[in-house]
């Protein structure tokens, strides 16, 4: 079965500008959660969408958002960078029973 | 206190010799999460607990629900099993909490 794909896989943005990552689950499911991972923070949860509505939210600032499509594809937006956004941004779809499977994630650098 | 507790949070071994993580936790969970994050990024889930052992190949994960405590093992380690290593738990409201990792690099 195709794994969870997210895009882009490299991005670079200035300071001020705005964001958006995708992430496609694995068919049929329908739970899709991002994390952000940078060398200080670690692994920090972001968000959790499930059926096109967000189960939980981390403590990240209204600069951070997302959305779930019917299709279960997720999006994940950032406005109004900042240098400290620059980050790997992961996304893992789950079915519930059988854990998590991650994308390669999206790289994103603020300069 | 982080509410995951990893040990340790640096290892290094030997090609072959016997490895162990350990994860301890202070919340309630539905279930715990290990996971293997290499360099350049990737994370791949090995196992999903909510009580006793699972053993795929070379690794072997338990947990005690009681004591609050999984360890995952790695028999007969090799130099590609060098990784991070993460646990994470997932509490009562589908979060996730993630330890710290365990950096492991095993040496040939």
């Amino acid at each position: 079965k195709a794994g969870v794909t997210q895009t882009p896989r490299y991005l670079i943005k200035t300071r001020g500008q705005q964001v958006t990552l995708s992430c496609s689950p694995i068919s049929g499911h329908r739970s899709v959660s991002w994390y952000q991972q940078t060398p200080g923070q670690g692994l920090q949860f972001l968000f959790e969408y499930f059926s096109e509505t967000q189960r939980n939210k981390g403590n990240f600032p209204g600069r951070f958002s997302g959305r779930q499509f019917s299709n279960s594809r997720s999006e994940m937006n950032v406005s109004t960078l900042e240098l400290g956004d620059s980050a790997l941004y992961l996304c893992a779809s789950s079915l519930g029973i059988d854990g998590y499977t991650f994308g390669s994630g999206t790289r994103l650098t603020v300069v | 206190k982080n509410e995951v507790e990893q040990s340790p949070q640096n290892l290094t071994a030997q090609e072959g010799e016997f490895i162990t993580i350990n994860c301890s936790y202070s919340v309630g969970i539905s279930a715990l999460h290990w996971l293997q994050q290499h360099p350049g990024g990737g994370i791949v889930s090995l196992f999903m607990l909510s009580s006793g052992k699972k053993k795929h190949g070379r690794l072997i994960a338990t947990i005690n629900i009681q004591e609050k405590h999984s360890s995952l093992h790695i028999t007969a380690s090799h130099p590609r099993d060098s990784a991070v290593y993460i646990c994470a738990v997932m509490d009562s409201n589908y979060q996730l909490i993630w330890g710290a990792g365990t950096k492991l690099i095993i040496k040939p």
